[in-house]
């Protein structure tokens, strides 16, 4: 029932692109992605609903293909700033109250 | 400014104590949660409230309660702390979907 987040971790180069995958066996309502450096608590990047939309937040954007039930993370030219641990949540259509939330996937971003 | 607020940063108690961890949330949220989360576990949720009065256990509730008085508060009672119960402890609001943590309470039970 829980996620599945890919890759686990990523090192990055400043400038470079990565993708951060995430997969459920579940049909989704709704996919949100967060953020969390280290020592701080996760922040808010976006919501994805049902429906295969594409959203955008800076240099960061995300898609959800509905029949997959997979959210895939965009990171182009990327900044240290974007170092930290992103995690997905998903919702499931019988209760989209709650959150089941995959492992993380870790990125490093050197300069 | 959004704001979700937690009663201690870091926490030492002994085992078998009765330990309460306030969250307070300045936005009228109706949805709140407690989360642990543990090196390698992630983020698992404990129990959730979506009214005052109101909760719903989470994933893992065993050897936790809650109390939900008022609708910007949420606690969450560790009965009897044990030492498995070690932990970083994250309280959220949301009201449409976009969750907004606190800083987090990191509880060591000797």
């Amino acid at each position: 029932q829980q996620p599945v987040q890919s890759p686990q971790a990523v090192i990055l180069r400043e400038g470079e692109d990565a993708v951060i995958n995430c997969s459920s066996s579940k049909a989704l309502y709704s996919v949100h992605w967060y953020r969390q450096k280290h020592g701080e608590a996760p922040v808010f990047l976006m919501i994805l609903l049902k429906g295969g939309e594409q959203k955008g937040h800076e240099k960061i954007s995300a898609s959800f293909n509905e029949k997959k039930q997979q959210s895939s993370l965009y990171l182009t030219a990327s900044q240290l700033s974007y170092s930290g641990t992103y995690f997905c949540g998903t919702a499931n259509a019988g209760n989209n109250r709650k959150l089941i939330w995959g492992l993380g996937t870790s990125l490093a971003v050197n300069p | 400014d959004v704001k979700v607020t937690q009663s201690s940063r870091y926490l030492v108690k002994r085992t078998g104590e009765k330990v309460f961890l306030e969250c307070v949330q300045d936005m009228d949220h109706e949805n709140m949660f407690w989360y642990r989360q543990d090196p390698g576990l992630g983020l698992r949720l404990i129990y959730f409230s979506y009214d005052v009065k109101m909760k719903e256990k989470g994933d893992i509730p065993e050897g936790y309660s809650v109390s939900r008085e008022k609708k910007e508060r949420f606690s969450l009672i560790l009965e009897s702390a044990s030492t498995n119960q070690t932990s970083m402890y994250l309280c959220a609001s949301t009201l449409r979907g976009e969750q907004y943590f606190g800083p987090g309470t990191r509880l060591t039970v000797t």
